[in-house]
């Protein structure tokens, strides 16, 4: 079955902008979960979201949203770029977002604010 | 929050086994222990998880200390394919902010 899939896959957008990343799923997996990556910081949890709701939020300022819709596809939302948010943008699926869930990530989405 | 900590870096010869420690200092008795790896370019991938025993895969076994406060990730038998970064991943229950990603190694494998 197709993997978790991501878009776009580089962006490049100046500071005081805004920008939106999205995430498919695998399919019938319920559970996305954001991380940002940045080099020496490694996986840095944003949110998840499970049958369109946000269950658990990370550290991470209000610029940073998202929102999942029926079909799990999510979408994250970056408003107010700062030089800071240039990063790696990762999403994984699972299927319902357990501890004994496995999950799967997409190839990232890699933003450069200038 | 939880917290899991993973050496930074390693390396290992060709051909020769590779063990990768995990500390989950604040683990609970139902967080399942998992293990990723990021090649270069891609998202990190699922290698192995276990909950309280030692585990075997095709590519991996997962060795677990008997108060769960550490894991191992071993490689048999590493080859050039296996220079990537590892994560290990503790508390994944939602609900409550205990979702926590180690901080990775750095595998490198010397010819």
């Amino acid at each position: 079955k197709a993997g978790v899939t991501q878009t776009p896959r580089y962006l490049i957008k100046t500071r005081g902008q805004q920008v939106t990343l999205s995430c498919s799923p695998i399919s019938g997996h319920r559970s996305v979960s954001w991380y940002q990556q940045t080099p020496g910081q490694g996986l840095q949890f944003l949110f998840e979201y499970f049958s369109e709701t946000q269950r658990n939020k990370g550290n991470f300022p209000g610029r940073f949203s998202g929102r999942q819709f029926s079909n799990s596809r999510s979408e994250m939302n970056v408003s107010t770029l700062e030089l800071g948010d240039s990063a790696l943008y990762l999403c994984a699926s699972s299927f319902q977002g357990s501890s004994t869930d496995t999950q799967y990530f997409g190839p990232g989405t890699r933003l450069t604010v200038l | 929050d939880a917290k899991t900590t993973q050496p930074n870096s390693m390396e290992s010869n060709e051909e020769e086994p590779v063990h990768l420690p995990c500390n989950h200092s604040t683990i609970s008795g139902t967080d399942y222990i998992h293990w990723y790896r990021q090649l270069p370019s891609q998202g990190p991938e699922y290698v192995i998880h276990g909950l309280t025993s030692n585990v075997n895969n095709r590519m991996a076994s997962l060795a677990i200390a008997e108060d769960r406060k550490s894991s191992t990730l071993i490689l048999h038998r590493a080859t050039l394919r296996d220079a990537a970064v590892y994560y290990c991943r503790s508390g994944f229950n939602f609900g409550n902010e205990k979702l926590t990603f180690g901080t990775g190694t750095r595998l490198t494998i010397i010819p």
